[in-house]
């Protein structure tokens, strides 16, 4: 079956204490991104991956870092996590033709809470 | 700057049309999508018009007007299903998606 597949869904983490979010896709994507959702602001991009070692940043990436090292993998990290990282994020994966993103799939999310 | 308007929440009766309306600034424009995405779970894909004009699929359409920077998805027959949040992405000139903060729509009885 054709998914994003995210970990944790859930976590609770306190101030600083480093983590990361997987993202895998077993579809052959070129392209992977992170995009977190809060309330009444829609999705905002983090980063984005147009290939394997690719990588650039989206509307709102302080306070993260990302890698591409295999086209499957795309893993967000959060070095110093704060409270307001505390969101929903997605990661999204689309076939990438002529620069043109194509639908995106999402993985289910995961939902950080940073105390 | 790129914007992306779309009403915050519409309210509609099962079995009705409802039409969720979106307009769209951008640098340069290659086509608009529209999601679905029910509470607590991810977008899914609905429909991508880049030419002017309606494409039907089912029950949802989907319109895009180019030269006024306007779309809309149209949903008929309402189920109590389609409660959920629709979210309008127009794809700007360097081919990133440019989001608008999405519709709830609520489907009464």
């Amino acid at each position: 079956e054709a998914q994003v597949t995210q970990n944790p869904r859930y976590l609770i983490t306190v101030t600083g204490k480093k983590l990361t979010v997987t993202c895998s896709q077993n579809m052959n994507h070129e392209y992977m991104s992170w995009y977190r959702q809060d309330p009444g602001l829609g999705l905002r991009q983090i980063y984005y991956s147009m290939n394997v070692e690719v990588t650039d940043k989206g509307d709102v990436p302080e306070g993260y870092k990302v890698s591409r090292k295999e086209k499957r993998n795309f893993p967000l990290i959060l070095e110093s996590p704060s409270p307001n990282q505390t969101s929903l994020y997605f990661c999204a994966s689309s076939s990438s033709r002529d620069g043109y993103t194509g639908e995106l799939f999402f993985g289910e999310g995961s939902r950080l809470t940073v105390l | 700057g790129q914007n992306i308007d779309q009403p915050t929440e519409m309210t509609a009766t099962e079995g009705a049309i409802v039409q969720i309306n979106c307009t769209y600034q951008t640098s340069g424009f290659n086509g608009l999508f529209w999601y679905q995405q029910h509470a607590g779970e991810a977008p899914t894909f609905l429909s991508y018009n880049v030419l002017d004009g309606l494409e039907e699929k089912g029950r949802f359409s989907s319109f895009l007007s180019r030269s006024k920077g306007y779309s809309y998805l149209l949903l008929k027959e309402l189920q109590m299903k389609d409660s959920a949040s629709y979210l309008c992405a127009a794809v700007d000139s360097n081919y990133q998606l440019i989001w608008g903060a999405g519709t709830k729509l609520i489907i009464k009885p």
